[in-house]
């Protein structure tokens, strides 16, 4: 238990369907993350938020919108969806300063599948 | 953009064995962490590292920060069965003040024969 849960665990969806992904964090941290995690390939950052304020989006695509209504909480918002975007979704979170932030702490992931 | 060479990509032990594994960059980092990843779950952190030379250990894990700055290493000592998994270094450059984003490395599968 990291003090960061995501639900739901396991999501299939079609490329039609719109859906969502929550992460909710119990550290007190004020920077939140989503990551990509695709196999044979490094975790890839998609967004960053610093104190509810969205500080990071790393080319990804509009099909894909995030929503950080505090610093507790996080989604990830699916629409249209192709089946190269499955994965296992990966939320964190991290306590940043003026010196940047340190560790980062992880969800358990939602395995997306998209048919 | 950046990457990280993480080697080996793969190992298969024998229990009670010991296992190193390492992370190179291309340029300079200030911060190196370790991480492992259990099957459907995500990724748990097991060291952090902050200064060049830094040893620090954590049970029967010890990680170190490379003099140069752009490597690390980790290794488990008398492997057990549970220390199946996938380990990913992670690193961070500092660019004149401000810090980049965490980036991860490949991940090395660990798999131990009882």
């Amino acid at each position: 238990e990291t003090g960061v849960t995501q639900t739901p665990r396991h999501l299939v969806m079609g490329m039609t369907n719109k859906k969502s992904l929550k992460c909710e964090q119990h550290l007190g941290h004020n920077a939140m993350y989503w990551y990509k995690q695709s196999a044979k390939k490094p975790l890839e950052l998609m967004f960053v938020y610093n104190f509810k304020e969205q500080t990071e989006n790393n080319s990804v695509p509009s099909r894909f919108s995030p929503e950080c209504p505090n610093s507790s909480h996080l989604f990830l918002h699916l629409h249209t969806l192709q089946p190269e975007d499955s994965a296992l979704y990966l939320c964190a979170s991290s306590q940043a300063s003026s010196g940047g932030d340190n560790e980062q702490f992880f969800g358990p992931g939602t395995r997306l599948t998209v048919l | 953009g950046q990457q990280l060479n993480q080697s080996p990509q793969s190992m298969f032990i024998q229990e009670g064995e010991d296992v190193s594994m390492n992370c190179t960059s291309s340029s300079i980092f200030n911060t190196w962490l370790w991480y492992k990843q259990d099957p459907g779950e995500g990724p748990v952190l097991l060291i952090a590292l902050y200064k060049a030379g830094e040893l620090t250990s954590n049970g029967r894990l010890t990680a170190q920060f490379g003099i140069t700055r752009k490597d690390s290493f980790l290794n488990i000592s008398a492997s057990i069965p549970s220390d199946v998994g996938i380990y990913f270094c992670a690193g961070r450059e500092f660019y004149g003040g401000s810090q980049g984003n965490l980036i991860f490395g490949k991940g090395t599968k660990l798999s131990v024969k009882p």
